[in-house]
Order: structure tokens, then sequence, then C-alpha cells
């Protein structure tokens, strides 16, 4: 059964630092692996998607990658700014299926 | 479009009633899911749908839950009766097939005390 784990639980860093999020999944037979935001009492918002075949990928600040033989991918964010302050999930398919497998997040604060 | 829209944002209710979560889909999306958010479990997928047809219902947890989604543009899911073990944030969310670009709603709390 694939799980999906996410560490730490909490960070928290000065505004202006750059920091990477942790997932580690054990099973490498994915599909593709997404990264959500989900900010107090609201839904969950898509940041990142990347495919089984990909490595990377990247918007504005930005960048998520994936090393499936390791069974791992990183969150990067960089220059933070307060306003990244959120839970931050990732979540993967397998085989085809929609059904996305969570982790429990990392609740980021990024102080002023 | 006004995103993927669930009804009630919160649900306080006592055990042994009748719960019913509602979700409206994007229009034009043709998978509709329902996750389950709690503190120690996390996020929890309970059933997804393809073109209004239940394809995964491995997660609904017991008897007690059942969904459906009788037309394109509209979902229920359903706890009778309800339990304290209920109470956690339901989610719904859509996306097209294959695109995986998948659009959550805000959520229902419920409460079961």
């Amino acid at each position: 059964k694939q799980e999906v784990t996410q560490i730490p639980a909490a960070l928290s860093v000065p505004e202006g630092e750059n920091l990477v999020l942790n997932c580690s999944f054990t099973d490498s037979a994915i599909y593709n692996l997404q990264w959500f935001r989900q900010d107090p009492g609201k839904g969950l918002t898509s940041l990142l998607l990347i495919q089984s075949s990909q490595r990377e990928q990247t918007s504005g600040r930005l960048n998520a990658s994936l090393d499936k033989s390791s069974g791992r991918s990183t969150l990067y964010i960089a220059a933070s700014q307060p306003g990244d302050s959120a839970t931050y999930l990732c979540a993967l398919t397998q085989g085809g299926s929609e059904k996305l497998v969570f982790g429990k997040g990392t609740k980021l604060t990024v102080n002023p | 479009d006004a995103g993927v829209i669930q009804s009630p944002r919160h649900e306080v209710t006592e055990m042994g009633q009748e719960v019913t979560l509602r979700c409206k889909p994007i229009s034009g999306h043709n998978s509709l899911f329902w996750y389950r958010q709690t503190m120690m479990r996390g996020l929890e997928l309970l059933i997804y749908f393809n073109n209004n047809v239940p394809i995964d219902d491995s997660g609904m947890p017991e008897d007690r839950f059942s969904a459906k989604m009788p037309n394109a543009s509209f979902s229920t899911l359903k706890i009778q009766p309800s339990e304290p073990r209920d109470s956690a944030v339901y989610f719904c969310a859509s996306s097209l097939v294959g695109n995986y670009g998948y659009t959550f709603g805000s959520g229902t709390r419920l409460t079961v005390v």
C-alpha cells in the first residue's frame, strides 16, 4: 500500500529565506505527483503537477522536483514571503487511477 | 465559473441524525471526488465518479455512508446514522478525466455531537 510522508510537520522561517519541503513515498510506480497549498478553513489549491516522465516543474518562485527511484519529491520556495504561510500537501496518483494519495502536509509559517 | 460549490459550509448535528452534504462540480468536468480530512488521518478519498458512474468507493468507511451523482452537475454524500467519529471536513473536487487538474471546493465542516 502506497504511503506518502511529509517531514517536518511544521516549519517556521524568517521572510526572505529559501526553503525546501520534502515528500517521500514508498511505491515508485506512480503516475504523477502534485503539490497543493491549503490555507486555514479553505480548500486546496494546486501548485505544481509533475508527470512520471518529468523530473521537475517550475512556477514563479516555486520549483518541484521528482526522483522516482529514491521515492522523493521536493518543493523549493525561493525568497519566502509571509503570504506563503499555509499548509503544503504532496499527493500522487498511481496506475492511471485519478485517486490522489495525500501526505499529511507541512505547515509553513513565514515570519515578517 | 464559480468553482466547485459545496453546501453547507458548516453542519452541526446530533448523533443518530441523517446528514447530507452537497456538491456542484465545475461545468464540463467529468470526474468528481469526495475526500475527508481529519487531523489523525489527513486527507482520504471516500469515492470518485467518472461521468456520473462510481469508479472507486473503497474509501467509504461503512454502510452508513452513501454517495450519489444523479447528473453531471450535482452530487450528494449522505451519512445515516451519523456518529461523533464522522466529525471531519469533507471536500468535494472535480477534474477533467486524464487532465489531473483538480479543483477543490471549500469543504463542509461536520460536527456530530
